[in-house]
């Protein structure tokens, strides 16, 4: 498996455009994290799915921040309207989700989002 | 709930000498507890992980962590740091309340000095 995938990796955007970040979760995981790693905030958990169904979002910033998981490869992280203070690297995780020893997450590269 | 506290923001060993990275956790119901590492421009790797069974936890790069109940904490040691252990480490908990949700630590990053 080529492990979890996301994209871009790179994104440089103007303040208040729509910035869409991208990944496809590893064949068979079945929960899946969207986080966003700051030097000030460190590593913030914003929202997980399970079984394509958001479980918790209360780590989302605000209205302007949306994740959708419309099947069990592929999921979306929007913003809009985008502002600076949305830089940072967004990492996308997956994991099995079962009882035992599964729950390890594998993490995709992240995209470093720059907002100007 | 669960939390995961790492003491120490920046730690700094001699090359050789002993890691030792500090974890303390609170959940709720029995944790899955997990120490990752990042290297710079990467995402995170699992270095190691506690589920049920022994508590002293072998990883990868000569890196152990002991579960102690007793103390909410996992630990994350190694006998002689290397250079190329240079990182940042995360320590994590999982429950299952309701889904598995993972928490992170804030991270130490290590230091290693020739």
């Amino acid at each position: 498996d080529a492990g979890v995938i996301q994209s871009p990796r790179h994104e440089v955007t103007e303040m208040g455009q729509e910035v869409t970040l991208r990944c496809k979760p590893i064949s068979g995981h079945n929960s899946l994290f969207w986080y966003r790693q700051t030097m000030m905030r460190g590593l913030e958990l914003l929202i997980y799915f399970n079984n394509n169904v958001p479980i918790d979002d209360s780590g989302m910033p605000e209205d302007r921040f949306s994740a959708k998981m419309p099947n069990a490869s592929f999921s979306t992280l929007k913003i809009q309207p985008s502002e600076p203070r949305d830089s940072a690297v967004y990492f996308c995780a997956s994991t099995l989700g079962h009882l035992g020893i599964d729950t390890e997450a594998f993490f995709g590269q992240g995209t470093r989002l720059t907002v100007v | 709930a669960q939390s995961v506290t790492q003491l120490g923001s920046h730690v700094s060993v001699s090359e050789g000498a002993l890691v030792l990275l500090r974890c303390n956790y609170s959940s709720s119901v029995p944790p899955y507890l997990f120490w990752y590492v990042q290297y710079p421009n990467q995402g995170l790797q699992l270095l190691l992980k506690y589920t049920t069974g022994a508590t002293l936890v072998k990883g990868i790069n000569g890196f152990e962590a002991e579960f102690k109940k007793s103390e909410t904490s996992f630990h994350l040691t190694k006998p002689s740091a290397h250079m190329s252990d240079a990182a940042e480490y995360f320590c994590a908990v999982t429950g299952n309340t309701g889904g598995f949700k993972t928490i992170f630590g804030a991270g130490t990053r290590l230091f290693v000095k020739a």
